[in-house]
């Protein structure tokens, strides 16, 4: 069974740097071709893409928000992190993290998400 | 980057009614690598439908996709009480960035 739960701080001060991290099983990102995904979604607003990192280490950020996003990975975790630097109360929102069995490949599998909020 | 557009932005139906929602995207979707998704309240989002017309697992047989290039359609034949919610298209097939569309909700009239 494919499972991931996402973990991080509940609340980050404005010009903090937030870390969020991915824990998954029932797959691993050494397999070719497995990816994780991060999306979030503001309070009553659409789903937002944000970030892919693939088996191969390859990493893609939305391009409006790279210079403030990183993704790395622990594959002996089952693990993917995500740093977001300059939160700001725009940042506010429920962060999740989803699979992609292939490249090319829909979100087959969510998280149950974090809610982040920024504030001071 | 893909815009995806979705209309209506809110469908008012009756349960047992048909459900037609639409997603347009601006540029056509590379091998129609097209993903619905639905999601009620304080839930993640699930996988419908990808590939524009492929069930996931387990979904049920009411739901159905379809279209190509650019226009796509998600379709509930009947609408059960369960199936009031947000429903998201999102393309896969280009390169990075991905991208979804605003969102339909489906409400009881």
């Amino acid at each position: 069974q494919v499972t991931l739960r996402e973990s991080g701080p509940a609340l980050v001060r404005p010009t903090q740097t937030l870390t969020l991290t991915c824990t998954f099983s029932g797959f691993s990102l050494t397999t070719s071709g497995m990816c994780v995904s991060w999306i979030r979604q503001p309070p009553g607003k659409a789903l937002e893409w944000l970030a892919l990192i693939g088996w191969d280490d390859d990493k893609y950020y939305k391009t409006s928000l790279k210079t403030r996003l990183t993704l790395s990975k622990d594959t002996s975790k089952n693990q993917v992190v995500l740093t977001m630097t300059n939160m700001d109360p725009v940042d506010t929102a429920t962060y999740y993290c989803a699979r992609m069995a292939g490249w090319r490949a829909p979100f087959d599998i969510w998280g149950q998400g974090t809610m982040v909020t920024v504030s001071s | 980057e893909i815009v995806l557009t979705q209309s209506p932005g809110t469908l008012s139906l009756s349960p047992g009614e048909r459900a037609t929602l639409s997603c347009r995207a601006s540029q056509s979707v590379s091998s129609n690598y097209l993903a619905w998704y639905q999601q009620k309240p304080g839930q993640a989002p699930r996988l419908l439908i990808y590939a524009a017309s492929s069930r996931a697992t387990g979904i049920p047989d009411r739901f159905s996709g379809s279209g190509s290039w650019t226009d796509f359609t998600l379709t509930i034949s009947r609408l059960e009480p369960e199936d009031f919610a947000v429903y998201y298209c999102h393309q896969y097939g280009s390169s990075p960035p991905r991208t979804f569309g605003q969102g339909t909700k489906v409400e009881i009239k």
